[in-house]
């Protein structure tokens, strides 16, 4: 069975600063790694997904994720977020064909 | 292209009653997933269809729960005597393959509330 912790409900940081968005993991397999963002009453949108290669995967608007099979981890980071950025951010996983399991979300809100 | 369609996006029911959510997803999408998003529970998988064909409704709570996919273009949730503790946004999803790959798109989702 797969799992994924967020360990941080709530992120706070100003426009302009760096950021990183914890992620670990639980398989028993290689898994396909994937971070979703949702902004207020909207769906969910992939930013980036992970399965093998480089384990840095780079995604949207300036987003990029690094893979450590060693740490099960797969943090989001961005070297400088905007306000626009403030949303929930999901790390998910799935290691069976279809099944994708979510974390409970980061929510991010960026001090203008 | 519209993205995937959640009809409505605000539902209100009393207790007891009944409550069909709608989906449409993107055309040409093979599969086609249900969530349940809370607070406290965060996003859970509830069904899973591909080829309209149901595949996995592990999620899905077993009494008062049902979802179909008459055709392609799209799937209904239903929930019968709902009761407070139903009341969530509930998401649809679809994908190109239904693939573990597979990107996910999500439409804006339904929020039930059951007073």
């Amino acid at each position: 069975a797969q799992s994924v912790t967020q360990p941080d409900a709530r992120v706070t940081v100003s426009e302009g600063a760096s950021l990183q968005l914890r992620c670990k993991y639980s398989s028993s397999v290689t898994p396909y790694l994937f971070w979703y963002v949702q902004y207020p009453r909207q769906g969910l949108q992939l930013l980036l997904k992970y399965y093998s290669g480089d384990p840095v995967v780079q995604g949207v608007n300036g987003f990029e994720a690094e893979f450590s099979k060693s740490n099960s981890s797969f943090h989001l980071r961005k070297a400088s977020v905007h306000w626009s950025d403030s949303a929930v951010y999901f790390c998910a996983v799935s290691a069976n064909a279809y099944k994708v399991i979510f974390g409970k979300g980061t929510h991010l809100h960026v001090l203008p | 292209n519209a993205g995937v369609i959640q009809t409505p996006r605000h539902k209100v029911t009393g207790k007891g009653q009944e409550a069909t959510l709608w989906c449409e997803p993107i055309s040409g999408h093979s599969a086609v997933f249900w969530y349940r998003q809370t607070i406290v529970q965060g996003l859970e998988f509830l069904t899973y269809f591909r080829n309209q064909a149901p595949i996995d409704d592990s999620g899905m709570p077993k009494e008062r729960f049902s979802a179909q996919m008459p055709n392609q273009s799209h799937s209904t949730l239903k929930i019968q005597s709902t009761q407070p503790q139903d009341s969530a946004v509930y998401l649809c999803a679809s994908s190109a393959t239904g693939g573990a790959y597979a990107e996910q798109f999500f439409g804006p989702g339904t929020r039930l509330t059951v007073l």
